[in-house]
C-alpha cells in the first residue's frame, strides 16, 4: 500500500527552467493538495483538486500551475523556475466531503533553484 | 480569517516527562482540529482529530490532546516522553463549513520537540 508518492524526490534547476512534480496516489480520494514548506512558516497551500479535471488556487499560487487529468494523478508545475521557490513540496490528499477525513502527505519533493 | 498559532518554536522535555505542545486556532463557526507529526525527510503523518464530543481525543503513539473551546485551544499532550517523539509537531484547523473548499487546511509553523534521555 504505497498512499501518496512524490516524484521525484530531489532537484536542482536553473533559474528560468522549467519542471513538473508529480503526485500519484492509490487510496480513491477525491481531493488532492499542492503544499509548499519553509522554515518557520508552516505549509502553505499552493493548488488544490476537489476530482478529477478540477483545480483551484490555495495561498500561494502565483508562479504554479496544476493539472488533474486522472483522479489518481495530480501535477505540479513550475513554468519558469525562480529562486524564491526553493522549497519543500509536499503532496496530499483525503477523501471528499466527509467529516474531519485527515489528509495523507508524502514524502517530499527537495527543490533547489540556483 | 482563519488562523492557527503555536507560540513555542521548540519544546525540551526529559525523557520519562510529561509534554504539552500548545496550539491555539481562530476559526469562523465550529472547528475540525488536527495534529500531525514530521520526523526528518519525511512526509506529515496524522496523530489525531478533534471533530466533536468529548474534550480529550486519543490518537497515536500515545499523544492526547485536550480542546478548550472557551480558550479556543488544542494543546497536544503525553504522559510520559519518549526520545523517538523528537520531531516537528504541526497543528491545523478547517471550518466545518469549509468542504466547498476542498476542506482547506491551516497550518501552524511548527514546534520542534527535542526529548532528552
Amino acid at each position: 500500500n504505497a498512499g501518496v508518492t512524490q516524484t521525484p524526490k530531489f532537484r536542482v534547476l536553473k533559474t528560468g527552467q522549467s519542471m513538473t512534480l508529480l503526485c500519484a496516489q492509490d487510496m480513491n480520494h477525491e481531493y488532492m493538495y499542492w503544499y509548499r514548506q519553509d522554515p518557520g512558516m508552516g505549509l502553505r497551500l499552493i493548488h488544490y483538486s476537489v476530482g478529477e479535471g478540477t483545480t483551484a488556487k490555495g495561498e500561494v499560487p502565483d508562479g504554479y500551475n496544476v493539472s488533474r487529468l486522472k483522479k489518481q494523478n495530480f501535477l505540479l508545475g513550475l513554468e519558469s523556475a525562480a529562486p524564491s521557490q526553493t522549497s519543500v513540496y509536499f503532496c496530499a490528499s483525503s477523501y471528499g466531503q466527509a467529516r474531519g477525513q485527515p489528509q495523507h502527505f508524502g514524502d517530499g519533493t527537495r527543490l533547489s533553484i540556483l | 480569517a482563519q488562523s492557527v498559532a503555536q507560540p513555542e518554536d521548540q519544546v525540551n522535555v526529559a525523557e520519562g516527562n510529561p509534554l504539552t505542545v500548545k496550539c491555539t486556532y481562530s476559526v469562523s463557526g465550529n472547528p475540525y482540529l488536527f495534529w500531525y507529526v514530521q520526523y526528518p525527510n519525511r512526509g506529515l503523518q496524522f496523530l489525531l482529530k478533534y471533530i466533536t464530543g468529548d474534550n480529550l481525543v486519543k490518537g497515536s503513539y500515545g499523544f492526547e490532546a485536550e480542546f478548550n473551546k472557551s480558550q479556543t485551544s488544542f494543546h497536544l499532550k503525553k504522559p510520559s516522553a519518549l526520545v523517538s517523539d523528537s520531531a516537528l509537531y504541526f497543528c491545523a484547523v478547517r471550518s466545518e463549513g469549509s468542504y466547498n473548499q476542498g476542506g482547506k487546511l491551516i497550518f501552524g509553523q511548527g514546534t520542534e520537540l527535542s526529548v532528552k534521555p
